[in-house]
């Protein structure tokens, strides 16, 4: 059973720039072909997909937040990490990394992690 | 804003037969998931793809599709089905993956 546990600052100034890992056990990110995902969940609000990374490093995000997103792994340590810049107070919500196991080829999220809430404030 | 749309709010009696829709253009070529949600818990997938179910999941969740438009039907609604519901896929071009906006299920 795939496990999946964020860790990263919960406070962010604005302007800033949001860091978050992700550590997966209990499988390996190389050479899997699941897409390691961040998901966020702004205070009262829906889902909103953020971006995947694919082992080869191929990376994929949301055309509204793209250019201040970058997705990246490290799969000598199992883990894949998100970085958003420039960040305001809309960016303050709960951030989930997930795996996508993209069954019959829909982008379906099978293992999610606990969820961090990450505020942007001075 | 999402490419799949959801209708906000339902309810349904106790024990009851309480059907969740998902529109969306992406859906005519993409199968749709479903996720429950929890106040204050992460999501979990109850009904992906055609119409299958992660281990551990009651078989009163189950999952159809025709046209733009999936469904996420509960029969025999029970207490602890009261939550949020969400349906995702991936977007019209393929390339990403997008949710609804999410439905409060209310058992009553």
């Amino acid at each position: 059973q795939v496990q999946l546990q964020e860790s990263g600052p919960r406070l962010v100034e604005p302007s800033q720039t949001l860091s978050l890992t992700c550590t997966v056990s209990g499988g390996s990110i190389g050479g899997s072909e699941f897409y390691w995902t961040w998901i966020r969940q702004r205070p009262g609000r829906g889902l909103e997909w953020i971006g995947y990374i694919y082992h080869n490093g191929i990376t994929y995000s949301d055309p509204s937040l793209r250019r201040r997103v970058t997705v990246s792994v490290d799969t000598s340590k199992n883990q894949f990490s998100l970085t958003l810049r420039s960040v305001t107070a809309a960016d303050t919500a709960v951030y989930y990394c997930a795996r996508d196991a993209d069954y019959y080829n829909s982008g379906s999220f099978d293992s999610w992690s606990q969820g961090t809430l990450v505020t942007v404030s001075s | 804003s999402s490419e799949l749309t959801q209708d906000p709010a339902v309810s349904v009696a106790l024990g009851q037969t309480i059907r969740v829709t998902c529109q969306g253009d992406s859906l005519r070529n993409y199968h749709a998931n479903w996720y429950q949600q929890k106040p204050g818990q992460a999501p979990i997938l109850v009904v992906f793809g055609k119409n299958d179910r992660p281990s551990g999941i009651p078989d009163r969740f189950s999952g159809s599709r025709s046209g733009n438009t999936a469904s996420l039907t509960i029969t025999g609604a029970q207490a602890d089905d009261d939550a949020d519901y969400y349906c995702n896929s991936r977007d019209t071009s393929g390339s990403y993956r997008v949710f609804g906006g999410g439905t409060k299920v209310t058992v009553l």
